[in-house]
């Protein structure tokens, strides 16, 4: 059974940092793995999709990468900023997505 | 204004009701999705369809219900059988390749609560 675990649950950093979200899952034999943001309150908004035989995915300041293999997924978030303050979720699969639990980011000036 | 509706926004039941959730898509996409959300826990599948009039359960289908009599409309109803039903509900939609559901988009969200 696909498991999808998000470290760190929670992450406060400085405006101006590049940061990092981890996204780990347990069956390698994943299609795609999709990227969301979630405001408090909101619906899942997506930035970015990595399809199964991609191996990342690059939109603005944020580039996620895919590593089937180890069974790891990377947001990397560059020169955050307050307005990037969330809740991220990866999720993979294709018709039924499996979501971790997230990470909620908050970037203070 | 391409995108996905939901309605209402929020929305209380009393215990014994059945309560219906509207998801409407313009987006012209095949595939529509419903998952639950519960706080510290991550979305989990309730009921998807690829295709009008056919539907699968998810990993959480019991005590709800769909149908999908159009492409655009996927709406969920919330039976008296579903015991513990408060959650934020979200639906979701599609285009369907050869290699199986693409990238999903989401609604606002409907917030249910039980009296």
């Amino acid at each position: 059974k696909q498991e999808v675990t998000q470290i760190p649950a929670a992450l406060s950093v400085p405006e101006g940092e590049n940061l990092v979200l981890n996204c780990s899952f347990t069956d390698s034999a994943i299609y795609n793995l999709q990227w969301f943001r979630q405001d408090p309150g909101k619906g899942l908004t997506s930035l970015l999709l990595i399809q199964s035989s991609q191996r990342e995915q690059t939109s603005g300041r944020l580039n996620a990468s895919l590593d089937k293999s180890s069974g790891r997924s990377t947001l990397y978030i560059a020169a955050s900023q307050p307005g990037d303050s969330a809740t991220y979720l990866c999720a993979v699969g294709t018709d039924k997505l499996i979501f971790g639990t997230g990470t909620r980011l908050q970037v203070f000036p | 204004d391409g995108g996905i509706t939901q309605s209402p926004k929020y929305l209380f039941r009393k215990e014994g009701q059945n309560v219906t959730l509207s998801c409407e898509q313009n987006l012209n996409h095949d595939a529509m999705y419903w998952y639950r959300q519960d706080p510290g826990q991550g979305l989990r599948l309730i009921y998807y369809s690829q295709i009008v009039n056919d539907f699968q359960k998810g990993d959480i289908a019991e005590g709800y219900s769909v149908s999908r009599e159009k492409k655009e409309s996927f709406p969920l109803t919330v039976t008296s059988a579903q015991k513990n039903p408060t959650a934020f509900y979200l639906c979701a939609s599609s285009i369907v390749t050869a290699s199986g559901s693409n990238e999903q988009f989401f609604g606002p969200g409907t917030r249910l609560t039980v009296l």
